[in-house]
This record gives structure tokens, sequence and C-alpha cells, in this order.
């Protein structure tokens, strides 16, 4: 069975500090993992998948297969950065949903 | 144009009554998903409809909860005999086509469930 453990229910960090938010898996498979973000007040949504190699908003995201990580990482943190962040994983085999961590609260101090 | 939408937002309920939570996909997504968010969890898959095929019910929790979609669009998710731990925020995703990796799973905003 897959799972998702995030570590750290809060990180808080100043404003211009570089931010990582820590994310391992269990997956005997080949995994596809994604972040997701939810902001104060509005709704869960995608930020960045592993398969995309992809930044936005300044996050990026590797996917170490040795270490199963997939920690997601910005150099400098910004206010508006503050939210919950998921890590999630979809093991592509039966139906398509997506195996949630427990959420990391990202706090940017101004 | 608009996106997953959910009712009703909040919904309080006495233990031992049954309740229905409506979920409107986005037009033209295949997939719907239903999620669950209990206090300091993660979210838990509940079930998945992929247009006419058999819904993929294997994270229901009990047979309390049992969920359908009509017409391939719009989903309720019913739990009967509602219980003090089924009180969660449920959440509802849609996506094209229901094929994984590439394809983009859309939250809705939600419904906030307290059983008293």
């Amino acid at each position: 069975a897959q799972r998702v453990t995030q570590p750290e229910k809060l990180l808080s960090v100043f404003k211009g500090a570089p931010v990582e938010l820590k994310c391992n898996y269990s997956y005997s498979g080949s995994p596809e993992l994604f972040w997701y973000v939810q902001y104060s007040r509005q709704r869960l949504q995608l930020l960045l998948r592993h398969i995309s190699r992809e930044s936005i908003k300044g996050f990026t995201a590797d996917l170490n297969k040795g270490e199963t990580s997939f920690h997601l990482k910005k150099p400098f943190a910004q206010e508006e950065d503050s939210a919950m962040y998921y890590c999630a994983l979809y093991s592509g085999a039966g139906s398509y949903q997506l195996t949630f961590g427990k959420g990391t609260k990202l706090s940017v101090i101004p | 144009g608009a996106g997953v939408s959910q009712s009703p937002s909040n919904k309080v309920t006495e233990k031992g009554k049954d309740v229905e939570l409506r979920c409107d996909p986005i037009s033209g997504h295949t997939a719907l998903y239903w999620y669950r968010q209990s206090l300091g969890q993660g979210l838990e898959f509940l079930i998945y409809f992929q247009g006419n095929s058999a819904p993929d019910k294997s994270g229901l929790p009990s047979d309390r909860f049992s969920a359908e979609r009509t017409g391939g669009s719009v989903s309720t998710l019913t739990i009967q005999r509602t219980q003090q731990e089924d009180s969660a925020v449920y959440l509802c995703a849609s996506s094209l086509m229901g094929g994984g990796h590439t394809d983009t799973q859309y939250f809705g905003p939600g419904t906030r469930l307290t059983v008293l």
C-alpha cells in the first residue's frame, strides 16, 4: 500500500529565507508525485507535478527515488506563500485516486 | 468557466440522521472523486466515478456511506445514520479523463459536516 509522509505540521520561515517542505513516500512501483496548495479561504489546487519538471511561483520539487522523497523548495519565501501544502502520490494502478499526506502549514513571517 | 461546486457548504446534523452532499463537476469532465478531510488528517479517498464504468468504492469507510452519479454529471454522497466520527470536510474533485498523472484533479470548496 502506498503512503505519503509530511513530517512537519507547521513550518515558519522569515520572508526572503529559503523554504523546504518535506515529503517522503512509500510505494513499491513507479509513482507520480504532486504538490497541492490551499491558500486561506480558497480551494485546494495543483501547484506542480514531478512529471512536468516545472517551476511554479518559484517552487520546484525533485523526485529522489533513492531516498523516496519529493521535497518542495523555494529559494526566497514570500508572504503570499503562506498556505497549507499537501504532497500527493498517484500509484498508476487501479483507479486514479491520489494518496495525500497530512499537509504542512507554511507561515512566512514578514 | 465555473469550477467544481458543492452544496451545502456547511451541514450540521444530529447523530443518527442521514445526510446528502452534492457535487457538480466541471462540465465535460468524465471523472469524479470524493475525498474526506478529517481534523488533522490528510485527504482520504472515498470513491471514484469514471464515465459509465462501475465506480471504485474501495475507499468508503463503511456501508453507511454510498454515492451515485446521475447522467455522468452530478454526484450525491449519502451518509446514513451519521456518527460523530463522520464529522469532516468532504471534498469533491473532477478531472477531464481520469487518466492518471497527466490529468489534473480540480477540487470543489468542500462541505463541512458536523455531527452533534
